[in-house]
């Protein structure tokens, strides 16, 4: 079975400070992982997946399959970056991949000003 | 676009009655839909997935006699906990995926209180 595990329940920055959120996976098979993000009163929004290779809020995530890690880097945090972030795996199964998710427990960030 | 929404947002319930939450994408056609539940300072955990027109799959260790899932159209998706009980009190989130897309949109959540 797979597992997705953020060992940071608290993460506190200052403004400016480079940030990251660290995610290990374990799963057998070729996993696509992705960056979800919860903003204090609002829902679930994806901020980004590994297959994309893109960069949102300048947020960035690189896959390491050989440390099974997806950790979130961005270089100078804003304020507006303090919300829970979760790391999530899909296992592509049945063709629901983007839709079925095993997710860690979810890192709150805080950046202080 | 890619809207998801959960109504009601908060239910209280007395314990051994239904109730039953309603997850409507809003602007788009949903094939599939997933059930979430997350505990107080835990993650969200997969319910099931319930795919239009057909039954609902449960994941292992989820009741389906007790948590029914309906998928009756493109839509709309209904989750009923049957003859509730306290420790069914949780937030249970949709997430839905356009036919042909990549992404699951998610609802806000839906705060269930069983007394």
């Amino acid at each position: 079975a797979q597992r997705v595990t953020q060992p940071e329940k608290l993460l506190s920055v200052f403004k400016g400070a480079p940030v990251e959120l660290k995610c290990n996976y374990s799963y057998s098979g070729s996993p696509e992982l992705f960056w979800y993000v919860q903003y204090s009163r609002q829902r679930l929004q994806l901020l980004l997946r590994h297959i994309s290779r893109e960069s949102i809020k300048g947020f960035t995530a690189d896959l390491n399959k050989g440390e099974t890690s997806f950790h979130l880097k961005k270089p100078f945090a804003q304020e507006e970056d303090s919300a829970m972030y979760y790391c999530a795996l899909s296992t592509n199964a049945g063709g629901t991949s983007y839709g079925k998710l095993t997710f860690g427990q979810g890192t709150i960030l805080t950046v202080h000003p | 676009g890619a809207v998801v929404s959960q109504h009601p947002s908060r239910v209280i319930c007395k314990s051994g009655t239904s109730v039953k939450i309603e997850c409507r994408s809003l602007d788009f056609q949903a094939t599939t839909m997933f059930w979430y539940r997350q505990f107080p300072k835990k993650s969200l955990m997969l319910m099931a997935t319930s795919n239009e027109g057909s039954k609902a799959t449960y994941e292992q260790g989820v009741e389906k006699d007790k948590f029914l899932i309906n998928h009756a159209s493109l839509t709309l998706s209904t989750l009923t906990v049957t003859s509730a009980h306290p420790e069914d009190s949780s937030f249970y989130i949709c997430s839905a995926s356009r036919r042909s897309g990549t992404e699951a949109f998610f609802g806000q959540g839906t705060r269930l209180t069983v007394v």
